[in-house]
Parts: C-alpha cells; sequence; structure tokens
C-alpha cells in the first residue's frame, strides 16, 4: 500500500499571502489529521476530518482551515501568512472508525517558509 | 501547559547497549499512548503503541512500559544500533465517549544518538 502522501513538498511564500497545502491518505482510510512542527513548539495538532466533517480542532487562528474531500484527501489553507507560520505541515491518516487504540501514519510534511 | 513531557532533549548510546527514553504526562485522561521516530526531512514513522490497560508492550527491539499510577512511561531500544539515531516522540490520546477523539498531544522529542 502507498503511504500518506503531501504535496508541494517545500513552499516558499511571502507575509500576508495565502497558501493551500495537500495530502493524500492511505487506501482506506478515511481519517486525516494536521499538525504543525516548529522547533519551539514542538508538533501540535491542527484539526482532523472524517468523512469530509472536521470532528476535532486545536487551538488555532481562524486563518487556519482545512477541509475533506469524497475520496479522503484533504487540503489544509492559510491565509493571511505571518513569518511565525514557517513550519513543517504534517498530515497523518487513520481509518477513524475502529476506535481510539488506531494508529495515525504520517506523511512526509510541507516545509513552509514565510518571509 | 505541557501534558506530554520529555524532559530528555538527547541521549547518546554505545551500540549494543541498552536506549532507556522516558516520558511523562500530566493527563488522566490519557488512555492511548504512542511513539514515534523522526529523521530529519521526513514525517514521523510509527514504533508501538501501548493501550492503558497493559503495562508492557513488545516488538522486536522495541518495549514499551506503562507506569499509570506515575503517569510515565518508557521506551527500551535493545540492543541499540546506529540505525536508532533519530528524534523519538512520546504521544498520548485522550478517550473521549463517543470514541472519536484521533488527537494526539506529543512531547517535544528525544534526539537518540547511537555511536558505533
Amino acid at each position: 500500500k502507498a503511504g500518506v502522501t503531501q504535496t508541494p513538498r517545500y513552499l516558499i511564500k511571502t507575509r500576508g499571502q495565502q497558501v493551500t497545502l495537500s495530502c493524500s491518505p492511505i487506501s482506506g482510510h478515511r481519517s486525516v489529521s494536521w499538525y504543525q512542527q516548529t522547533p519551539g513548539q514542538g508538533l501540535q495538532f491542527l484539526f482532523e476530518y472524517f468523512s469530509e466533517t472536521q470532528r476535532n480542532k486545536g487551538n488555532f487562528p481562524g486563518r487556519f482551515s482545512g477541509r475533506q474531500f469524497s475520496n479522503s484527501r484533504s487540503e489544509m489553507n492559510v491565509s493571511t501568512l505571518e513569518l511565525g507560520d514557517s513550519a513543517l505541515y504534517l498530515c497523518a491518516s487513520s481509518l477513524g472508525s475502529t476506535g481510539y487504540q488506531e494508529t495515525q501514519y504520517f506523511g512526509p510534511g510541507t516545509r513552509l517558509l514565510v518571509l | 501547559d505541557q501534558q506530554v513531557k520529555q524532559n530528555s532533549p538527547s541521549l547518546s548510546v554505545q551500540e549494543g547497549r541498552i536506549s532507556i527514553l522516558n516520558c511523562d504526562y500530566t493527563n488522566s485522561m490519557f488512555d492511548y499512548f504512542l511513539w514515534y521516530k523522526k529523521y530529519p526531512a521526513e514525517g514521523p514513522t510509527f514504533l508501538i503503541s501501548i493501550s492503558s490497560i497493559k503495562d508492557k508492550n513488545e516488538d522486536g527491539r522495541f518495549t514499551v512500559f506503562l507506569n499509570k499510577s506515575a503517569k510515565h512511561l518508557s521506551l527500551h531500544i535493545v540492543p541499540s544500533q546506529p540505525g536508532d539515531s533519530a528524534v523519538y516522540f512520546c504521544a498520548a490520546r485522550a478517550l473521549n465517549s463517543g470514541g472519536s477523539n484521533y488527537k494526539l498531544t506529543f512531547g517535544k522529542g528525544t534526539l537518540l544518538t547511537v555511536n558505533p
């Protein structure tokens, strides 16, 4: 089975712009979660989608949004980029329906640099 | 408020010896714990997990121990190999009544270096 894929792998934007990141989960997985990794804060949960619905949300401002499509692919959008948004954005997928003891598998991440 | 803490930012061990990585948590609602390994420029790779109903889970060279009363878990790697050199993250998940909580709370990681 192919793993979680994320595109693009690297991105450079300037302050004030907006960006869209994409994640394709493992085939058959319906839950997609997004995390932000920064040196100071570590890995922090952004949100989780299941069956095109946001099921859980972390403590990030409204500039961070996401969506999920019927094929379980997910996109994450950040509007009005700030320098502090520079980070590695990770996507993780799991089956999403068998209970909390499921393992989540991560993609390689998208490295975003905001100048 | 950091709910999952890995107090050692780094650990260095000799090849063939045991590596012990520690993790403490504060949220008593955490009921499922995972360890991930991460190489630079890659996403975290799942290693091993443990449910709170167990106190030990073993998979090859990796063993995770959970002490629920102390809110402490540890990952043992025996024997350690140079290829194990990476950042190790401890993560925890809290059960909610609907069983639909997939949010992972991570520690900040421990950099393990295994010297040949």
